[in-house]
């Protein structure tokens, strides 16, 4: 079956510095999503990424499809505190398929 | 709107015992999923539905049922509880070709 996997699993960074998280596919995807999760919360939905090769930018985050929708990356430039969490990818394999998610990258950020 | 509602928010089971985890949205999504989380693991689909009277299996669908007889409400029942089921809960919903919204989850644990 589909499988996503998302590497690394634990990442921690000092205020300031950058932070990517990658997530790669067994098979093709109709679409990749991201989410946050804080500590004790439930996920959160980030954004969509649909057409092969599409960069998306939300303020600080900068998300990317790769050209054979297998894989996809999250950069977050300059790390605050406050994205502290652990960051999910999500893929279809079609629309009506299963939603299967990443293991997700926690993220550490020290002050 | 209330988004999705997961009750009850915690949980003890005995070995054995059944029960049923409660979720409704009122968004009007097609699409709802249950996930399990445990630690290292990620979200693991359980079962999903693209619509009312259609469910089908996700990647760790042993011990549960699903049904949806509305598009509001999608049930999860535990048919014998036993202590791998210890986990939390999470119940998601969508329209097509969007991204999910998560209730709160529901932490169970079987003793």
């Amino acid at each position: 079956g589909q499988q996503v996997m998302q590497i690394p699993q634990y990442q921690h960074v000092q205020e300031g510095e950058d932070f990517t998280t990658y997530c790669n596919s067994s098979t093709t995807l109709s679409n990749i999503q991201w989410y946050k999760q804080r500590p004790g919360g439930h996920p959160v939905f980030l954004i969509q990424l649909v057409k092969s090769g599409e960069v998306k930018k939300q303020k600080r985050l900068t998300f990317q499809f790769g050209e054979a929708k297998k894989n996809s990356s999250l950069h977050i430039t300059a790390t605050q505190t406050t994205d502290v969490g652990t960051y999910f990818c999500a893929g279809h394999r079609s629309l009506g398929y299963a939603l299967n998610f990443g293991k997700g990258t926690s993220l550490l950020v020290t002050p | 709107n209330a988004g999705v509602t997961q009750t009850p928010k915690f949980q003890v089971l005995k070995t054995g015992q059944s029960m049923t985890l409660q979720c409704a949205q009122d968004m009007n999504h097609e699409y709802m999923s249950w996930y399990r989380q445990d630690p290292g693991m990620g979200l693991r689909l359980i079962h999903y539905s693209v619509g009312a009277g259609i469910t089908d299996q996700g990647e760790v669908p042993n011990g549960y049922n699903v049904s949806r007889s509305t598009t509001e409400d999608f049930p999860l029942r535990l048919l014998s509880a036993a202590p791998s089921q210890t986990s939390v809960y999470f119940c998601a919903s969508s329209p097509q070709g969007e991204g999910y919204t998560f209730g709160s989850g529901t932490r169970l644990t079987v003793v």
